[in-house]
């Protein structure tokens, strides 16, 4: 059964970048598919941030894509997010998702709160 | 870009039935697969639909979808409604480059 666990921290300073790994258990990423992140702000809905390619190839949220980076490690099975330049309206649950076509997420992580603020 | 626009809310009773609607502001809705996620609260998102109208394995048949092209949207329909149905629902599809959720449904059972 595939599972995705995201970690880091939960609290980041403004200004700074954010930085999170999911990882991947009962699937090689490096086997296929794309893995994407998707955020969801308090009380809001969901907003997609952007996905890698098992072989490293990216898709970015327009919005943000001047401040995401993804990337994968098939080494350590995890891929990971950094969000640069962050501010409050970047406080959300950021989730990690497989995507079995690269439109649809067929597994999510459970999530993990971070809050931006000083 | 474009936008997909859902109702805020929309309730009805155990047994019923209840269409949640998902309009898509350019380009055409028949162009792109679109998706709906069902998140209970405290939860992540899991699948009910794929591919328009494709149920994943689990997901009972009482979980359709469809596209209207002529209104440009999407519906998915939930038939004899249950409490456990209770829940907010977020359609979502793409285009060459993005990737677009609406803005959700909170689905109310009472």
């Amino acid at each position: 059964q595939v599972q995705l666990q995201e970690s880091g921290p939960g609290l980041v300073k403004p200004s700074e970048t954010l930085s999170l790994t999911c990882t991947v258990s009962g699937y090689s990423i490096s086997s296929g598919y794309y893995w994407g992140w998707i955020r969801q702000p308090p009380g809001k809905g969901l907003e997609w941030i952007g996905s890698i390619y098992h072989s490293g190839s990216t898709y970015y949220n327009p919005s943000l894509k001047s401040r995401v980076t993804i990337s994968v490690d098939t080494s350590k099975n995890q891929f990971s997010l950094k969000l640069s330049s962050v501010t409050a309206a970047d406080t959300a649950v950021y989730y990690c998702a497989r995507e079995i076509r690269w439109y649809y997420m067929d597994v999510w992580g459970k999530g993990t709160t971070v809050t931006v603020s000083s | 870009n474009f936008m997909l626009t859902q109702p805020h809310s929309v309730s009805e009773s155990p047994g019923k039935t209840v269409t949640i609607s998902c309009t898509r502001s350019s380009g055409s809705i028949a162009s792109n697969y679109v998706q709906w996620y069902q998140q209970r609260p405290g939860s992540s998102p899991t699948t009910v639909i794929y591919e328009d109208n494709q149920r994943p394995s689990g997901v009972p048949d009482r979980f359709s979808g469809s596209i209207d092209s002529s209104s440009n949207s999407a519906s998915l329909t939930i038939s004899g409604l249950k409490t456990e149905d209770e829940a907010d629902y977020y359609c979502q599809s793409y285009d060459s480059s993005n990737l677009v959720f609406g803005g959700g449904t909170k689905l109310t059972v009472l």
